[in-house]
């Protein structure tokens, strides 16, 4: 089956670690994406990825880090300097930039 | 600045009362809108995309049309299983590209 995949669901980082969230697709799309989302607030964007070895910073890139190495593959680092990183992660995929977009189940990111 | 509002925040339904959501913007061009269901702990699943004003699209229990101003998520006939967050997004123009603006979502409960 053609779909996104997130990995870890549930995810702890200590003071001053950086950790990893793992996305891949196997819907042969071009652009990439994620996304955090807050309770009560609407999904906002982190990086974006329209093409393999290039991405562009969304509206919360601060703290964070991406690479696009492969089509299929874009991993997300919440770094140290994220101070507030707390939050549920999703990944997502389309055809084309700002077609309709296909969402993972996500990533919950906690501080121990 | 780009500002998508969805009301109500919270819905709760009786099962086979229908009603409808709401999708106000306020944005600089919009280009399309889009509505997702997402279920607790999941990630969004797309149910719509609308381009022009007077566009209607329907799905199951589901009809999303849209105006020059805000977009309605009308159920008839809701069922338990019906029972998630809808979120609004609108694709609007940034620099040379286009991003999606999302809405905080309307939480839709449907009790049997």
């Amino acid at each position: 089956d053609g779909g996104i995949t997130q990995s870890p669901k549930y995810l702890f980082r200590k003071e001053g670690q950086n950790v990893t969230l793992s996305c891949e697709q196997n819907l042969n799309h071009d652009a990439m994406y994620w996304y955090r989302q807050d309770p009560g607030q609407g999904l906002r964007l982190i990086y974006y990825s329209q093409i393999v070895n290039d991405f562009q910073k969304g509206d919360i890139a601060e703290g964070y880090s991406v690479s696009r190495e492969k089509k299929e593959s874009f991993p997300l680092t919440v770094t140290s300097a994220q101070k507030n990183p707390t939050a549920f992660y999703l990944c997502a995929s389309s055809d084309s930039l700002v077609e309709k977009l296909f969402f993972g189940s996500g990533t919950q990111l906690s501080v121990l | 600045e780009d500002q998508v509002t969805q009301s109500p925040e919270a819905l709760r339904l009786q099962e086979g009362e229908s009603s409808s959501l709401n999708c106000s913007y306020t944005v600089s061009g919009l280009r399309g809108l889009f509505w997702y269901r997402q279920d607790p702990g999941k990630g969004p699943e797309f149910l719509f995309t609308l381009y022009s004003a007077g566009e209607e699209k329907e799905k199951e229990r589901l009809k999303a049309t849209l105006t020059k101003k805000e977009s309605f998520l009308h159920i008839t006939a809701p069922k338990p299983e019906d029972s998630a967050t809808y979120l609004c997004a609108v694709q609007v123009p940034q620099g040379g590209s286009e991003k999606l603006v999302f809405g905080k979502g309307t939480k839709l409960t449907v009790n049997p």
